[in-house]
């Protein structure tokens, strides 16, 4: 069955980085790609970008352009995440979820989630 | 970016009700549109994509309509189970962006 295991919990300081990891089980890794979310406490839902695990080619929300890197470890079925310089305001719940093309019909979802990484970035 | 506007934001309902959730995109996104179940402390659950294709294993209470600006996801009996928020998302192009949410509580 597919799956999508996320990395642990991680505390931060402002100005520190976090990168988390997202390793899939039960598809082939480099057929679908990785998108990732993440939720704010109480807040809704915030689509970062994508990684196509295949080519490795990425497209990133104009909002954490310069911030944040998306990689994978193809031979560990492994994709990261990585947010650079963090404040208080990227404490949240990150997701990763993967990314289904189908043609019939045309359309385009995130059918398989991992189970979020609770990153908190305090003093 | 496409703005994606759900009404309501809250709704109160009972155990039996049909209920009705409406997504409204800021442009014409054709039928790239799809309904997220979330439980609290839980990941987003594919309901609906393609504005009204139901993901396997999602019972058939709920479903989708709608094409261009304008959807809804309809629960047509609602179960205990289904007390959750709901999210649509386009994914018509980057960023893909998803509405506020739907919370959906027990009256």
């Amino acid at each position: 069955q597919v799956q999508l295991v996320q990395s642990g919990a991680e505390v931060k300081k402002p100005g520190a980085s976090v990168k988390v990891s997202c390793k899939a089980s039960g598809y082939t890794f480099t057929s679908y790609d990785i998108n990732w979310v993440r939720q704010a406490t109480g807040q809704g839902l915030e689509w970062m970008g994508w990684m196509n695990p295949n080519s490795g080619n990425t497209g990133y929300a104009q909002k954490f352009q310069g911030r944040v890197t998306m990689t994978r470890n193809t031979s560990i079925s492994t994709a990261y995440m990585e947010l650079s310089s963090l404040r208080s305001e990227d404490t949240a719940v990150y997701y990763c979820a993967r990314g289904h093309t189908a043609m019939v019909p045309p359309s385009y979802y995130f059918d398989y989630w991992g189970q979020g990484t609770l990153v908190t970035v305090s003093s | 970016d496409i703005q994606m506007t759900q009404s309501p934001s809250s709704l109160s309902a009972s155990v039996g009700d049909r209920v009705t959730i409406t997504c409204r995109a800021s442009q014409s996104i054709s039928s790239y549109l799809n309904w997220y179940q979330q439980k609290p402390g839980k990941a987003p659950k594919l309901l609906i994509y393609a504005a009204s294709s139901l993901q396997s294993g999602v019972p058939s209470r709920f479903s989708g309509s709608g094409s261009g600006t304008d959807f809804t996801l309809t629960i047509s009996s609602l179960q205990p189970e289904d007390f959750a928020t709901y999210y649509c998302q386009q994914s018509y192009s980057t960023p893909h962006t998803f509405g506020q949410g739907t919370r959906l509580e027990i009256k």
